[in-house]
């Protein structure tokens, strides 16, 4: 079982549609998360940190569930440029290693 | 967000060559940095974590003679893979961070190497 795992999509949706991503952790000590936009042949970009109370950037909100150990992430009124492979990122207590799901693709169509 | 800039950001060379690698932190000081590695339609994997002035950590299955790694300073890393072969070709992307193992990681742009 992977360590960090993701439905990799992809998830076509329409413009303006609400489109949300899971991701779960397997390790217990897991004590950061992020999630990172990659788009096709770049480098991932931090896209926010996912915080116990949760987060809100604009369009895009994170949740962190420590029991159920998942992330989620809730994106509003899809635009086209939002189309990208999302990363969920996991960091474990003590280390400074960052744990890669395999992504999850969005599509967003016009 | 600080930005980490790589070099150069596409090679394409006959096997058996070595190639080198850089990473650059421009506007901060990178205690760490992390070189990975993505096949297409696959994830980051983490190959090896380097701190300032000392060895690199290898990742279980990477080769350390083969991908010579050097952090000689606090905002460049250097990653060389040595007589490298076509399925040595791969997106090469660094990151660095602060040192804190709660830092953000800021990742450079990527080399895409192409081994012929």
């Amino acid at each position: 079982r992977k360590e960090v795992e993701q439905d990799p999509g992809p998830f076509n949706v329409p413009e303006g549609a609400t489109v949300a991503f899971n991701c779960t952790y397997s390790n217990s000590a897991s004590q950061s998360f992020f999630w990172y936009r990659q788009d096709c042949r770049k480098e991932p970009k931090l896209l926010m940190s996912v915080y116990s109370s949760g987060n809100e950037d604009g369009r895009f909100t994170a949740q962190l569930n420590r029991a159920s150990q998942y992330i989620s992430l809730l994106i509003r009124d899809s635009k086209l440029s939002d189309s990208a492979t999302y990363l969920c990122v996991v960091n474990r207590r003590g280390t400074y290693k960052y744990i890669f799901g395999t992504g999850t693709r969005l599509k967003v169509l016009a | 967000g600080a930005v980490v800039s790589q070099h150069p950001s596409r090679v394409i060379c006959k096997s058996g060559t070595s190639v080198k690698i850089e990473c650059r932190s421009l506007d901060f000081q990178a205690t760490t940095m992390f070189w990975y590695r993505q096949f297409p339609k696959q994830s980051l994997m983490l190959m090896a974590t380097s701190n300032e002035g000392s060895k690199a950590t290898y990742e279980q299955g990477v080769e350390k003679d083969k991908f010579l790694i050097n952090h000689a300073s606090l905002t460049l890393s250097t990653l060389t893979v040595t007589s490298a072969h076509p399925e040595d070709s791969s997106f090469y992307i660094c990151s660095a961070s602060g040192g804190s193992s709660t830092d953000t990681q800021y990742f450079g742009p990527g080399t895409r190497l192409t081994v012929l």
